[in-house]
């Protein structure tokens, strides 16, 4: 069975403090992991979609990377609005059920 | 529509009682999925449609959970006698099928209360 295990539970920065959050993952044949960013009372929302190990994709102050074991999300010199819940889920099939880990909340304080 | 409607935005019920809740999804998707989020939790698959058909239910919890699809658009997910445990969020996802994995678009939930 698909496994992802994100750390930390919950992370506090201050502004312009970078960091980083880890998903690490077991899937049997991994199609593709997914990051979304989830705000309180809403749906998450996607934000990075990597295919293979070696894979990075950017935007704004967010780099996702992918190594064959675990997936780390980037964030350089965060800013408040980037306090949310983030989700890493990972995908064995082009359709159908995507495992989601318990995600990590972080909290930019000014 | 722009995106996923999800229909009530909350409800709350009494233990035992049925309930049902609604899932529009854009326009044009033809996988939809239903996830179940508990409070501090991750998301929990529930069940996966493409098209009007569910190749995956495997996540649904029980046989007092069930769901359909219709017209290859709108879903209901059903739970008859609700329980206290089944107090959550429930949300809906709808995506395109390719030759990838495709990027799941969230609707913002039904936040079911069970008294």
């Amino acid at each position: 069975e698909d496994q992802v295990t994100q750390s930390p539970e919950a992370l506090r920065l201050q502004e312009g403090e970078s960091s980083s959050l880890n998903c690490s993952y077991t899937v049997s044949g991994l199609r593709g992991l997914f990051w979304y960013r989830q705000d309180p009372g809403k749906g998450p929302e996607f934000l990075f979609t990597l295919y293979s190990a070696g894979e990075e994709k950017e935007k704004e102050r967010l780099k996702a990377t992918l190594t064959k074991k675990e997936s780390f999300l980037h964030i350089t010199a965060p800013k408040p609005e980037d306090s949310a819940t983030y989700l890493c889920a990972v995908r064995n099939t082009n359709a159908g059920k995507s495992t989601f880990g318990d995600g990590t909340t972080l909290t930019v304080k000014p | 529509g722009a995106g996923v409607s999800q229909s009530p935005s909350n409800k709350v019920t009494e233990k035992g009682k049925d309930v049902e809740l609604r899932c529009d999804p854009i326009s044009g998707h033809t996988a939809l999925y239903w996830y179940r989020q508990r409070l501090g939790q991750g998301l929990e698959f529930l069940i996966y449609f493409q098209g009007n058909s569910a190749p995956d239910k495997s996540g649904l919890p029980s046989d007092r959970f069930s769901a359909e699809r219709t017209g290859e658009s709108v879903s209901t997910l059903t739970i008859q006698r609700t329980q206290q445990e089944d107090s959550a969020v429930y949300l809906c996802a709808s995506s395109l099928v390719t030759g990838a994995p495709e990027k799941l678009f969230f609707g913002s939930g039904t936040q079911l209360s069970v008294l």
